[in-house]
């Protein structure tokens, strides 16, 4: 069974940084892209960040980019996202999400996510 | 900056049938956008539904279809049921390994 799971997720001041991981099994962890996919109180899914399957290309919605790293370690079969610069606009569940046999194909399998809370 | 549009809210009676949307703010959505669709209920992680345009994910009931509606993607859901009260949400791929979510619709069946 494919399975995902979040974790790092807290409690973090403005400016301060968090780094997210998501522990993948059931399937071969380099074969497929990732992404990173959260969603604020009160408003709608919002894609973050992609990284294919050997981590060679990475991808970023503007509203993060310069700001979040998104790396893997396949040997590990774990995704990462290191947030820096964290605004109180980050506080967000964090989803990871695995990719189908294409990128283009979309997120067809997904975490219970991680929640991060940026406040003073 | 290009905007995913999709309706704010929509009902349905039980056992009806409903098309939800997902444009955008300039321009037409064709299968190039590879648009999928997912649900989500409240507390719950999202559960894909339609990827590719028309393809539906594994387990996913044939109630719910997926089409290319004149300029936008759609999501179409017959014989409503009562636990198909969510949030839905397109995605599209933009290229350049970007996607962008719509703004959601919440459903509600009464």
């Amino acid at each position: 069974e494919v399975q995902l799971l979040e974790s790092g997720g807290g409690l973090v001041q403005p400016g301060g940084s968090l780094r997210l991981s998501c522990a993948a099994s059931g399937f071969t962890f380099s074969s497929y892209a990732m992404s990173w996919v959260r969603r604020a109180p009160g408003k709608g899914l919002e894609w973050v960040s992609a990284i294919s399957g050997s981590g060679g290309s990475t991808y970023y919605a503007d509203s993060v980019k310069g700001r979040f790293t998104i790396s893997r370690d396949n040997s590990k079969n774990t995704l990462y996202v290191q947030m820096n610069s964290l605004r109180a606009e980050d506080t967000a569940v964090y989803y990871c999400a695995k990719h189908g046999t294409a990128m283009v194909r979309g997120m067809d399998v997904w975490g219970q996510g991680t929640t991060v809370t940026v406040s003073s | 900056q290009t905007v995913v549009t999709q309706e704010p809210s929509f009902s349905v009676s039980p056992g009806g049938t409903v098309t939800l949307t997902c444009g955008l703010s300039s321009g037409s959505v064709s299968s190039s956008y590879y648009p999928s669709w997912y649900q989500q209920t409240p507390g719950q992680a999202p559960r894909t539904l339609i990827y590719s345009t028309i393809t539906r994910s594994s387990g996913v009931p044939d109630r719910f279809s997926g089409s290319i509606l004149g300029n936008k993607a759609a999501l179409t859901i017959t014989g409503a049921q009562a636990d198909d009260e969510s949030d839905y949400y397109c995605v599209l791929f933009m290229g350049s390994g970007i996607w962008v979510f719509g703004g959601g619709t919440k459903l509600t069946v009464l």
